[in-house]
């Protein structure tokens, strides 16, 4: 079965101070990895997907690497408006479904 | 503004009720999802749909839900009998083709009484 882990929990930051988020996973035949951004009482808007290791995507101040057992999202000076929670998923084998981690809920201060 | 839309955004019922939520995919996507999320965790895959037939159905999906997709285009997800568990919000993703980022709906979030 596949499986998604995501930390931490989550992350309170100072304006400016770039971080991380780690999405672990475990699947059998990885067919994409999704980063996207969720806010309160609203539905998941995508961010990112990434199909092989050593892949790189950048959108403003995020940035997602994959390698073959974790992907990181790193955010490079965050401002207020980036405070959300950030879920990660997987696609793999012959199915359609995203296995989704349970997210890292981040909150940015100024 | 074409992205996936669902109606209602918030349904409140009481134990026992039936419910009936809809979803219209952007246009021209074949592929049609719904997922339950409860707080604090990700969304869970309940069924997905290419065009109008049911491909896959999670074994969370009990015998009280059904879905449907008619004509390939709008699709409706119905509880009966609700519990205080189906407790949720319910989201409704589409995508174009299996390779194709699956983009969300507002989500229609349930309160069972």
């Amino acid at each position: 079965e596949d499986q998604v882990t995501q930390s931490p929990e989550a992350l309170r930051l100072q304006e400016g101070e770039s971080s991380s988020l780690n999405c672990s996973y475990t699947v059998s035949g990885l067919r994409g990895l999704f980063w996207y951004r969720q806010d309160p009482g609203k539905g998941p808007e995508f961010l990112f997907t990434l199909y092989s290791a050593g892949e790189e995507k950048e959108k403003e101040r995020l940035k997602a690497t994959l390698t073959k057992k974790e992907s990181f999202l790193h955010i490079t000076a965050p401002k207020p408006e980036d405070s959300a929670t950030y879920l990660c998923a997987v696609r793999a084998g012959g199915g359609n479904k995203l296995t989704f981690g349970t997210g890292t809920q981040l909150k940015v201060e100024l | 503004d074409t992205g996936v839309s669902q109606d209602p955004r918030h349904k409140i019922t009481k134990r026992g009720q039936n419910v009936t939520f809809r979803c219209d995919p952007i246009s021209e996507h074949n592929r049609l999802y719904w997922y339950r999320q409860t707080l604090g965790q990700g969304p869970e895959f309940l069924t997905y749909f290419q065009n109008e037939a049911q491909l896959e159905k999670s074994r969370l999906l009990s015998d009280r839900f059904s879905a449907e997709r008619p004509k390939g285009s709008f699709s409706t997800l119905e509880i009966q009998r609700t519990e205080q568990g189906d407790s949720a919000m319910y989201l409704c993703a589409s995508s174009l083709g299996s390779t194709e980022t699956q983009y969300f709906g507002p989500g229609t979030r349930l309160l069972v009484l």
